[in-house]
């Protein structure tokens, strides 16, 4: 099974800054998908990045994924407390219908 | 629309004991259906999946087991429950492309 590796794992920055998670594998995935969860919940789609080198923006949201498919990044600028949760990349094995999850980056935006 | 259905939301349960989780969706056919766990705050780890009636796919060796019995049910099962065994439990189906989730169900073995 591949694995994923997310950081940082825990994060706490102040409303109004920028940041960025990287998921970074030593495997290629066919697609990698980013997801937002509430305690409680189960995850929540975000986006999923295809193509190598894609970038796809979700309002304040940048995801990229690598051009080697192998890695991504969730860039947030101008952090809001509204973007509290845990956010998690999950990449799709080639020629697996299945994901892996990365460990989750745990996100606290501070008023 | 697509609708996922997970229950119970939250089960206390002694060791020892059985187990049984229900997963049904609704409006679309031949999905694929997926069993996560899920540590507290960390990322999930991926138990069974299933492509098609009767096919399950086994991902780590353990005390669970599941079933498809229907297109659109998807059951996970112990004889046995383990301390251990506590958890978030999800599931999610999808058809190609991203996963939808049920709202989990969390598990205490007491």
């Amino acid at each position: 099974t591949q694995l994923l590796e997310q950081s940082p794992q825990f994060l706490s920055i102040q409303e109004g800054e920028n940041l960025t998670v990287y998921c970074n594998s030593s495997s290629v995935f066919s697609s990698l998908q980013w997801y937002r969860q509430e305690p409680g919940e189960g995850p929540v789609l975000l986006v999923t990045v295809v193509t190598g080198g894609e970038v796809k923006k979700l309002k304040r949201l940048t995801f990229q994924f690598g051009d080697a498919r192998k890695d991504s990044s969730l860039h947030i600028t101008a952090a809001q407390p509204g973007d509290t949760g845990l956010y998690l990349c999950a990449g799709e094995e080639p020629g697996a219908q299945k994901l892996v999850f990365g460990q989750g980056t745990r996100l606290t935006i501070n008023p | 629309s697509q609708t996922i259905h997970q229950w119970p939301a939250t089960l206390v349960q002694p060791v020892g004991s059985p187990l049984s989780l229900e997963c049904t969706v609704e409006g679309t056919s031949n999905p694929n259906l997926y069993w996560y766990r899920q540590a507290a705050g960390r990322g999930l780890q991926l138990l069974f999946y299933s492509v098609g009636i009767g096919q399950i796919s086994s991902e780590v060796p353990q005390n669970l087991s599941a079933s498809r019995p229907q297109d659109r049910q998807f059951i996970l099962s112990s004889k046995k429950l383990l301390l251990s065994d506590s958890g978030f439990y999800l599931c999610a189906w999808s058809q190609g492309g991203g996963y939808t989730f049920g709202s989990g169900t969390r598990l205490t073995v007491v």
